[in-house]
């Protein structure tokens, strides 16, 4: 069964860091691209970056470029996210979902829960 | 950035009914745009991809086509467990935007 695990989650004062993690389970990690995407309460799914199989890619929404980090460690089946400088805004739940050759991402996390507050 | 404009942004049917929801491109994306059905409590799951593909497991009710800029998802008769959040997602160029949702309700 393909499973992915978010854990890192947790509260945050503004301009601190945080580093979320997402295992898999169930299939070849290394043989797919990862994305994480947020929610914030009360709003809509926002796409927040993505990265090859083998890393050769990656890309950031505008709102963390320069922020956050997406790496991966294909020796253990985990996923990241590095998030720094962190603001109020960046307060969401953090899904992690695997993409297919298509671009479609068909396995989700439960998700992370990230709140950004003194 | 691709912005995308879904229309409305809620919407409540009947059973039975035949639902169509709308996701409008800024700029030209092809057929790269898919569809995403969002519960409470539950990760999103993918239902349309490359405008007009079923995903995986999903019932033939639904369907996506797309004229022009304009893209649509279709449930042919709805039923109860169609009630959702939907978000069209385009992965034409990074980075990739979610339209703002569309929540549909049982009347």
């Amino acid at each position: 069964e393909v499973q992915l695990v978010e854990s890192g989650g947790g509260l945050v004062q503004p301009g601190r860091s945080l580093k979320l993690s997402c295992v898999a389970s169930g299939f070849t990690f290394s043989n797919y691209g990862m994305n994480w995407i947020r929610q914030a309460p009360g709003k809509g799914l926002e796409w927040v970056a993505y990265i090859s199989s083998g890393s050769s890619y990656i890309y950031y929404a505008e709102t963390v470029k320069g922020r956050f980090t997406i790496s991966r460690d294909n020796a253990k089946n985990t996923l990241y996210l590095q998030m720094t400088s962190l603001r109020s805004e960046d307060t969401a739940l953090y899904y992690c979902a695997r993409t297919t050759d298509y671009y479609v991402m068909d396995a989700w996390g439960q998700g992370a829960s990230v709140t950004v507050s003194s | 950035d691709i912005q995308l404009t879904q229309s409305p942004s809620s919407m409540s049917a009947s059973l039975g009914d035949r639902v169509s929801l709308t996701c409008q491109s800024s700029q030209g994306i092809g057929n790269y745009l898919s569809w995403y059905q969002h519960k409470p409590g539950k990760p999103p799951k993918p239902m349309i991809y490359y405008a007009t593909n079923l995903a995986d497991g999903v019932p033939s009710r639904f369907s996506g086509s797309r004229s022009g800029s304009d893209y649509s998802l279709t449930i042919s008769s709805l039923e109860s467990e169609d009630t959702a959040i939907y978000y069209c997602l385009q992965y034409d160029e990074y980075p990739w935007t979610f339209g703002g949702g569309t929540k549909l309700e049982l009347k």
